[in-house]
């Protein structure tokens, strides 16, 4: 199993530009979450998704912020337009979200963006 | 999800076991004990988890107590690259819900 896989692993980029971040759940997982790490907040969610469906998104900062899940394998976080505080290490996660206490989550490796 | 307490850092000699405390004494019966750890510039890697009793697996072991407001994550040969910020999360599961994650311990393995 190659796990989550995420791209770009580093993104740098001017403010006011478009970004997009791309994720590729574990194969049979049906849950994906977005998470932003910083030194000053932590880890801290954006958004998590239930078979593709946008669960809670109470987390995403604002509307330059957007994620979408059109299939079970693939999910998008874009920034349009970008500024210089939203350099961070985005991390995408998923599970198999079931009843059964084992919904663990598996982190992928994060896309470092950096917004000069 | 119950509040967690951990050490903000631990020493521990290479090939020693490192026994990593979390207390969570306001956990409710049906909340899990789970511990991820993150190595520097990596994503966050799930460990192990527990309800009540012991539980073991190829990374390390779990030690809940009996009344469940502590448990101790227990890496029976810490090498070099154990060295990691551990975060102990307490969590109810059943349905997809986010991690929050605490500031965890710094684990560092001195050669």
């Amino acid at each position: 199993d190659a796990g989550v896989i995420q791209s770009p692993r580093h993104e740098v980029t001017e403010m006011g530009q478009e970004v997009t971040l791309r994720c590729k759940p574990i194969s049979g997982h049906n849950s994906l979450f977005w998470y932003r790490q910083t030194m000053m907040r932590g880890l801290e969610l954006l958004i998590y998704f239930n078979n593709n469906v946008p669960i809670d998104d109470s987390g995403m900062p604002e509307d330059r912020f957007s994620a979408k899940m059109p299939n079970a394998s693939f999910s998008t976080l874009k920034i349009q337009p970008s500024e210089p505080r939203d350099s961070a290490v985005y991390f995408c996660a998923s599970s198999s979200g079931g009843l059964a206490g084992t919904d663990t989550q598996y982190f992928g490796p994060g896309t470092r963006l950096t917004v000069l | 999800d119950a509040k967690t307490t951990q050490p903000p850092s631990m020493d521990c000699a290479e090939g020693r076991a490192a026994n990593l405390p979390c207390n969570h004494s306001t956990i409710s019966g049906n909340e899990y004990v789970y511990w991820y750890r993150q190595i520097h510039s990596q994503g966050p890697q799930y460990i192990i988890h527990g309800l009540k009793n012991n539980e073991t697996n190829e990374m390390a072991s779990l030690i809940i107590t009996e009344d469940r407001k502590s448990s101790t994550l227990i890496l029976p040969h810490a090498t070099l690259r154990d060295t990691a910020v551990y975060y102990c999360i307490v969590r109810r599961s059943g349905s997809a819900r986010q991690l929050t994650f605490g500031s965890g311990t710094q684990l560092t393995v001195l050669p």
